[in-house]
């Protein structure tokens, strides 16, 4: 299996523009988690979908960013506009099916290193 | 709510020597209590994970961790560190009661001296 993808690695994007971050989650996993990590804050959990349904939002920081599960092997993080201070690394994971993390592991994509200008 | 800390930002060691990476957690209960870890430019991979039981838990690459309750601490601990293990570590702490959200501490970064 290639892992979790992300795409783009890397995005450099001027402030009020749209950015869309992807993710392709391992086969066969059911959930599916974006952080943000920054210097300041280090990893944040962002939102977390489990079988493509959004459970918990509760870390998207402001109206800005939204993420979609359209089906089991996609999703997407959008911020809109985006601001300097959204610049950060931002990872996605998948989790098989199991008891949450008491069973399972989460296993991380490689991330997209974000630069709002 | 639970959170976590990891007192030291940066660690530097000499290849053969003893590690220990602190980790200190704060939740009402017993938590779950992991340790990742993460290359230059790569994603975070899961070294070690407690869930109840014996509270010294081995992982890979030579890691172990103990679980004490008196110091809500979970430190990392390896006898002989090696040059690739120069890394990001980070604990990470989940609430059983909310068993899917696991809030992750700052890290501490290690180098290595060959």
């Amino acid at each position: 299996d290639a892992g979790v993808i992300q795409s783009p690695r890397h995005e450099v994007t001027e402030m009020g523009q749209e950015v869309t971050l992807r993710c392709k989650p391992i086969s066969g996993h059911n959930s599916l988690f974006w952080y943000r990590q920054t210097m300041m804050r280090g990893l944040e959990l962002l939102i977390y979908f489990n079988n493509n349904v959004p459970i918990d939002d509760s870390g998207m920081p402001e109206d800005r960013f939204s993420a979609k599960m359209p089906n089991a092997s996609f999703s997407t993080l959008k911020i809109q506009p985006s601001e300097p201070r959204d610049s950060a690394v931002y990872f996605c994971a998948s989790r098989p099916p199991g008891q949450g993390w008491r069973n399972t592991e989460a296993f991380f994509g490689q991330g997209t290193r974000l630069t709002v200008v | 709510a639970q959170s976590v800390t990891q007192p030291d930002i940066h660690i530097t060691v000499s290849e053969g020597a003893s590690l220990e990476l602190r980790c200190n957690y704060s939740y009402g209960a017993t938590p779950y209590l992991f340790w990742y870890v993460q290359s230059p430019g790569q994603g975070l991979q899961l070294l070690l994970k407690y869930f109840s039981g014996d509270t010294l838990v081995q992982g890979i690459k030579g890691f172990e961790a103990e679980f004490k309750r008196s110091q809500s601490s979970f430190n990392l601990r390896k006898p002989s560190v090696l040059w690739s293990d120069a890394a990001e570590y980070f604990c990470a702490v989940g609430a059983r009661t909310s068993y899917d959200k696991v809030i992750f501490g700052p890290g501490t970064s290690l180098s290595v001296i060959p």
